[in-house]
């Protein structure tokens, strides 16, 4: 069955990196579209990044662009969110998702456990 | 920017019940890439809709998505006590991402 389990998350100060790392099995992973969706305490969902199937195309939300790096090993069916200049606001529920052979399609069939970031001096 | 949904909705078993979310011409207006998500506390979101009116296998016909001109629409039908729970709409946008709705809370009554 389709599991997908996130690591890394924990407690950082603002303006330091932290990288999370899902772990897939179950389907093949080099076929899907990989996104991460956040959720803050108390707010809803919040769509953060994409990488496509074959790692060549990645898109962002404008609220982590340039601070966020989403990257894929299909040689370990591994997804990545690398982020650096944490803020407050960071602060959440990481996801890791799959998505389909269409990169920028919503249709997310598959989330992760979840994994905590807390961003406090 | 997030789509628009209402923040809460509620009903009474057996009746039926639209959740509206409304975009733009950057997204909804743009897009057959329309997927809705059920969230319960503590569990992951579960896919009910994607491409504006397709159900993934498993989940129920009382779901069912439509669009017209910028809003998208879920409906739940004879409404159940297990319905209860926060629904997302998301779509596709033209800025190359993907937005989502603020969620509404469907209470059963």
């Amino acid at each position: 069955q389709v599991q997908l389990v996130e690591s890394g998350g924990g407690v950082v100060q603002p303006g330091r990196s932290l990288r999370l790392s899902c772990a897939a099995s179950g389907f093949s992973f080099n076929k899907y579209a990989m996104h991460w969706v956040r959720q803050a305490p108390g707010k809803g969902l919040e769509w953060v990044a994409v990488v496509s199937f074959d790692g060549s195309d990645k898109y962002y939300a404008d609220s982590v662009k340039g601070r966020f790096s989403i990257s894929r090993d299909n040689s370990e069916n591994r997804s990545y969110l690398q982020m650096n200049s944490l803020r407050g606001e960071d602060t959440a529920v990481y996801y890791c998702t799959r998505g389909v052979i269409i990169t920028l399609s919503p249709e997310i069939d598959f989330w992760g456990q979840g994994a905590l970031v807390t961003v406090s001096s | 920017s997030a789509l628009t949904q209402p923040a809460s909705v509620s009903g009474s078993p057996g009746q039926s019940l639209t959740i509206s979310c409304t975009g733009t011409s950057g997204d909804i207006g743009a897009s057959n890439f329309i997927s809705w998500f059920q969230h319960y506390p503590g569990r992951a979101p579960r896919l009910i809709i994607y491409d504006v009116t397709a159900r993934p296998s498993g989940v129920s016909f009382r779901f069912s998505g439509s669009k017209s001109g910028y809003t998208a629409s879920l409906t739940i039908s004879a409404l159940q006590a297990e319905d209860e729970a926060v629904y997302y709409c998301t779509s596709y946008s033209t800025s190359n991402s993907v937005v989502f709705g603020g969620g509404t809370k469907l209470t059963v009554l």
